[in-house]
């Protein structure tokens, strides 16, 4: 149980277009998700967090317009980066929890790494 | 100073060894601690939750001292299958905030 999907597992895109990635809880529902980001040698950075049917609430530095974040049902949510740049690429890894508070466990999907060129 | 420091390694140990990671953390109010586990290229698995008075699962124990704000992993009898990166994780509470280390790389060689 609790497994955690991402698609597409890795993407090369041109400088300037945008990139969607999805986020799936394939066995449970998932009121909220988190989105990280992990640098090469560097510890996993928490982007945003989404709960279901509303805003993301984006960590500070995290340019909202520039990663779209939804989270429209309670088993998907997608990050979108918008006219990406090569500095955008990264790996990329969502988290699914039951709910919002430290008592929910954090199911991680597998990750995207983006490669931007 | 960084949230959740960690010494990067890497521990290179032979077969058998115990092996030993420390972590600090900078927040006191912070309300839950893990340990998770990373593999090269994959997304982080969760090792093992610690508890103040200390838990231990087969070959690996974690130790909390909230007074010194240090997190401890203990492995015995290191297996080559141990070989990966650990990463030390704190939960910030409030909307279940997860703040990583940077890992520290274990490599166990026969």
């Amino acid at each position: 149980g609790a497994v955690v999907s991402q698609h597409p597992s890795w993407v090369i895109c041109k400088s300037g277009t945008s990139v969607k990635i999805e986020c799936r809880s394939l066995d449970f529902q998932a009121t909220t998700m988190f989105w990280y980001r992990q640098f090469p040698k560097q510890s996993l950075m928490l982007m945003a967090t989404s709960n279901e049917g509303s805003k993301a609430t984006y960590e500070q530095g995290v340019e909202k317009d520039k990663f779209l974040i939804n989270h429209a049902s309670l088993t998907l949510s997608t990050l979108t980066v918008t006219s990406a740049h090569p500095e955008d690429s990264s790996f990329y890894i969502c988290s699914a929890s039951q709910g919002a508070n430290t008592y929910y466990e954090q199911y991680f999907g597998p990750g995207t790494r983006l490669t931007v060129t | 100073r960084k949230e959740v420091e960690q010494d990067p390694g890497p521990f290179n140990v032979p077969e058998g060894a115990t092996v030993a990671f420390n972590c600090t953390y900078s927040n006191s109010a912070s309300q839950s601690f893990f340990w998770y586990r990373q593999d090269c290229r994959k997304e982080p698995k969760l090792l093992m939750s610690v508890y103040s008075s200390g838990n231990e699962d087969g070959r690996f124990t974690a130790q909390l001292n909230r007074a010194s704000q240090y997190i401890s992993l203990l492995i015995r009898d290191s297996k080559l299958s141990d070989s990966a990166t650990y990463l030390c994780v704190v939960n910030e509470g409030g909307y279940n905030k997860l703040i990583f280390g940077a890992g520290t790389r274990l490599a166990v060689h026969p």
